[in-house]
């Protein structure tokens, strides 16, 4: 009865690679997001979309493309990795407005060889 | 832009001590305040949250007030518990316009026994 389930936890991968990492929830929610945390915790938002439109796009590279195919699902795409990119990243959804909880998925280590 | 501020950590208590973790938020409006705990390993979890000025949140024991005079919303535990080691996140969002979540840096706390 996992509400945010992330795939994988792990990712291991060279630099230049193209990546996926699904996110689903069965919250019911109408609004989901990832987030980046680097090495030192900082957490940061990237995306967020609200009944499958992007509602923000937070300053990062267009190496990343989210897609949402249905409100229960936010997938992140990652073309040619770079060092960089090695964190943690989460998925995490809410019922609409911003003062709404977020729950969140336990995370994807992204690690970049 | 919004922002939150958290002391800086790590927290390191004996078991029993009582817990004090500042925030301090910068934001236009009235944001709505939360605090997120991530244990190891996993994502992070809504710990309290506070809507409005003098709201009081609280659970497992843990509790913060919404000030609005001083921009703050402090986390306090009166005796705390080895399992209540993990990095706790202050965070903010506006009511009623963007969804995002805007976090402190985090502030790990150790407890031990």
């Amino acid at each position: 009865d996992t509400a945010v389930s992330q795939t994988p936890k792990y990712l291991v991968t060279q630099m230049g690679n193209d990546k996926s990492i699904k996110c689903e929830q069965n919250l019911g929610h109408d609004t989901m997001y990832w987030y980046k945390q680097d090495s030192k915790k900082f957490l940061k938002i990237m995306f967020s979309y609200n009944n499958k439109e992007l509602i923000i796009n937070e300053t990062v590279p267009n190496r990343f493309s989210p897609k949402s195919p249905d409100k229960a699902h936010l997938n992140l795409h990652i073309n040619s990795l770079e060092l960089g990119d090695s964190a943690v990243y989460f998925c995490a959804s809410s019922r609409g407005q911003g003062d709404q909880p977020q729950h969140f998925g336990d995370g994807t280590r992204l690690s970049i060889l | 832009g919004d922002s939150v501020t958290q002391m800086e950590g790590p927290v390191t208590l004996s078991e029993e001590a009582f817990l004090t973790i500042n925030c301090t938020y910068t934001a236009t409006g009235y944001p709505s305040l939360f605090w997120y705990v991530q244990y190891p390993g996993e994502g992070l979890q809504l710990l309290l949250k506070a809507m409005k000025a003098d709201d009081k949140g609280s659970n497992k024991g843990f509790e913060a007030t919404y000030r609005k005079e001083t921009t703050s919303f402090h986390l306090e535990k009166g005796s705390v518990q080895v399992s209540d080691s993990a990095v706790y996140f202050c965070a903010l969002s506006r009511q009623g316009g963007s969804e995002k979540l805007v976090f402190g840096k985090g502030t790990k706390l150790t407890v031990n026994p």
